[in-house]
């Protein structure tokens, strides 16, 4: 089971940090990405961590204003999301990836709400 | 990158009915395709993966099948608690442009 932190609002231009633990285990063998969901749209894949590897990847469209890490100790992945705008304003989701370049998401969290808004 | 087309956008059919969501992909991806289930205020749900494998637990009555370009994902008789939005997913490594999700099909009942 993956549990992620509670809801956030944030002001436009600053940085926003959602944590995402995986009870009963650690992350073992899996990796785990970060997909989120604007009001009313689909799914987006922002990019992912495989822990035991310490290796990151990133949608192109979130590189250099997102940071994924991982404490194996606690078995908790965080999510950084910096220069924060309204259209930053959705859900975020965590979920455990397996497979081919870990792109299966087979357990995913309850997922956080971040309202941006001055 | 590879993009990833879903047909139809919304559908509306009967408890008992066979409903099928096309999936198209921009270039060959070979069977890297999943099919997620999102129910309003909810988490995804994995159904398949890997094009035709049934998730374990899912119900029998949802598959999938394709490669390459096109991909199909069935619901055999249509049940009440299947009314959601259906998604589907590419995965690739991320110089292929790591993952995507098609739009979604949303589905209702006539």
């Amino acid at each position: 089971q993956l549990v992620q932190s509670g809801a956030e609002v944030k002001k436009p231009g600053s940085s926003v940090k959602v944590s995402c633990m995986a009870s009963g285990g650690t992350f073992s063998s899996f990796g785990i990405s970060w997909v989120r969901q604007a009001p009313g749209h689909g799914l987006e894949w922002m990019g992912g961590i495989i822990p035991i590897f310490g290796t990151t990847n990133y949608a192109q469209k979130f590189q250099g204003r997102v940071t994924v890490t991982a404490d194996e100790y606690t078995s908790t992945a965080y999510m950084e999301l910096s220069s924060l705008r309204s259209e930053d304003t959705a859900v975020y989701y965590c979920a455990r990836g397996f497979g081919n370049y870990y792109g299966t998401f087979d357990i995913w969290g309850q997922g956080t709400r971040v309202t941006v808004a001055s | 990158d590879i993009q990833m087309t879903q047909s139809p956008s919304s559908l509306s059919a009967s408890v008992g009915d066979r409903v099928t969501i096309t999936c198209q992909a921009s270039q060959d991806i070979n069977n890297y395709l999943n099919w997620y289930q999102q129910k309003p205020g909810k988490a995804p749900k994995l159904l398949i993966y890997d094009a035709s494998n049934l998730e374990t637990g899912v119900p029998s009555r949802f598959s999938g099948s394709g490669s390459g370009t096109d991909f199909t994902f069935t619901i055999s008789s249509l049940q009440a608690e299947d009314v959601a939005t259906y998604y589907c997913q590419h995965y690739d490594n991320v110089p292929r442009g790591g993952v995507t999700f098609g739009p979604g099909t949303k589905l209702d009942f006539k």
